[in-house]
């Protein structure tokens, strides 16, 4: 099956930074989504981007599809951006959205 | 507009005992999915379904049943239940197979 693979594991920020996370997979894709996973445990949907550019606020990401990978892209980072980032892919012969590991994500104030 | 509801949000068994899981989507979506998320780790598929009337298995189906009731609903049934089963369970509804995916709260089970 394709491989997901994100980096950094773990990320530690002072308010204000800003940062790329890192998303690479081993087939073409028909499908790549950016979740964040609060504290609380809720995913919640941040881009759908299976190639091209989208901005969202102080978050964008950006997926080179011919090159197998995907950044997100968080700017003036803030408390409550703190969780788990997770990307997942899709390949065009899959029947599943696989997820890689993500990266946890700690801002402090 | 609620999108994609789960219930009960939490649950204790013991081993051997069976449960339903309950999932309902309000987006008129064509897709349904259930996932599975242990600690520490990313989501792993359960069961999926395409589009009503149609089930298949995921990465981990053992130990589950699912069915697909109507277009809103999918449901997920553990006959009986296993310690390695505790988990959070998410459901997932898409408008279409490829497209993009909406989670449910999640629902979180532990099995004694």
């Amino acid at each position: 099956g394709i491989q997901v693979e994100q980096s950094p594991p773990d990320l530690i920020l002072q308010e204000g930074a800003n940062s790329t996370l890192r998303c690479n997979f081993s087939d073409s894709v028909n499908n790549l989504q950016w979740f964040h996973q609060n504290p609380w445990g809720q995913l919640i949907n941040l881009f759908y981007i299976p190639s091209g550019t989208k901005q969202n606020g102080r978050l964008s990401a950006t997926t080179v599809a011919t090159e197998r990978y995907s950044l997100l892209y968080i700017s003036s980072s803030q408390t409550t951006d703190s969780g788990v980032y997770f990307c997942a892919v899709r390949n065009n012969a899959g029947n599943m959205l696989t997820f890689g590991g993500g990266t946890r994500l700690m801002v402090k104030p | 507009n609620a999108g994609v509801t789960q219930t009960p949000k939490f649950q204790v068994l013991k081993t051997g005992q069976s449960m339903t899981l309950q999932c309902a989507q309000d987006m008129n979506h064509n897709s349904m999915y259930w996932y599975r998320q242990d600690p520490g780790m990313g989501l792993r598929l359960i069961y999926y379904s395409a589009s009503e009337g149609t089930t298949d298995k995921g990465e981990v189906p053992n130990g589950y049943n699912v069915s697909r009731l109507n277009k809103r609903e999918f449901s997920l049934r553990l006959e009986s239940a296993a310690p390695s089963q505790t988990s959070v369970y998410f459901c997932a509804s898409s408008q279409r197979f490829t497209g993009e995916l909406f989670f449910g709260e999640g629902s979180r089970l532990t099995v004694l």
